[in-house]
């Protein structure tokens, strides 16, 4: 199955500043999705990212607040811009195992707290 | 859209029990993940079952599609066990994907 490497692994932000979160994957793959964890919660989907294209978001999040780059297949970034308290959680990218009916991949997160 | 659901929400063991997790999802799901997510954060893949009966050493799933719903057996549990466990629901490979709600698991000494 892919391997995925999620920079940073963690981080302590000032609120108000900005965060890139890069994930790179050791095979082409055509979509790479994009997860928060909030504390005590499950996992959320925040956006899906294709090659070539604008990433597809989910209700509840916008591209100004999270805006996503895919410059090639095996490699995508996220941004937390503006950070607040709220934004302190665990990010998360995932892609498709090897393939359709092997499940998914998830990057080892980044977990991230604003003060 | 995809509902899962997962029981129960905590649980905790003592070293050597054996504990049986649930998974209840809607249907148009037509593929089930299910991870462990250990005290750091760290999501580790554990089956991938749409359906039928995986072993991985003490750990081992049951997916009963046509009933909608799955189940994760864990035997004689160890302290490394503790974290939380999701299931995760998709409708294809290439669909998002939908997360429980989680149990999370302590096994003490």
């Amino acid at each position: 199955s892919a391997v995925i490497s999620q920079k940073p692994s963690r981080d302590i932000c000032q609120r108000g500043t900005s965060l890139t979160i890069q994930c790179q994957v050791d095979s082409q793959v055509t979509m790479m999705f994009w997860y928060r964890q909030q504390p005590g919660q499950s996992l959320t989907l925040i956006a899906t990212a294709n090659q070539g294209s604008e990433a597809t978001y989910e209700s509840g999040f916008v591209i100004d607040k999270f805006p996503i780059s895919r410059p090639n297949l095996t490699f995508s970034t996220l941004t937390v811009s503006n950070m607040s308290p709220e934004d302190s959680s665990i990010y998360l990218c995932s892609v498709p195992s090897a393939g359709p009916n092997y499940g998914y991949t998830f990057g080892s997160g980044t977990r991230l707290t604003v003060v | 859209g995809i509902q899962v659901e997962q029981s129960p929400p905590d649980l905790i063991l003592q070293e050597g029990a054996n504990s049986t997790l649930r998974c209840n999802f809607s249907d148009s799901v037509n593929n089930l993940q299910w991870f462990h997510q250990n005290p750091w954060g760290q999501l580790i893949n554990l089956f991938y079952i749409p359906s039928g009966t995986k072993q991985n050493g003490r750990l081992s799933a049951t997916t009963v599609a046509t009933e909608r719903y799955s189940l994760l057996y864990i035997s004689s549990s160890q302290t490394t066990d503790s974290g939380v466990y999701f299931c995760a629901a998709f409708k294809t490979s290439y669909d998002k994907v939908i997360f429980g709600p989680g149990t999370s698991l302590s096994v003490i000494p």
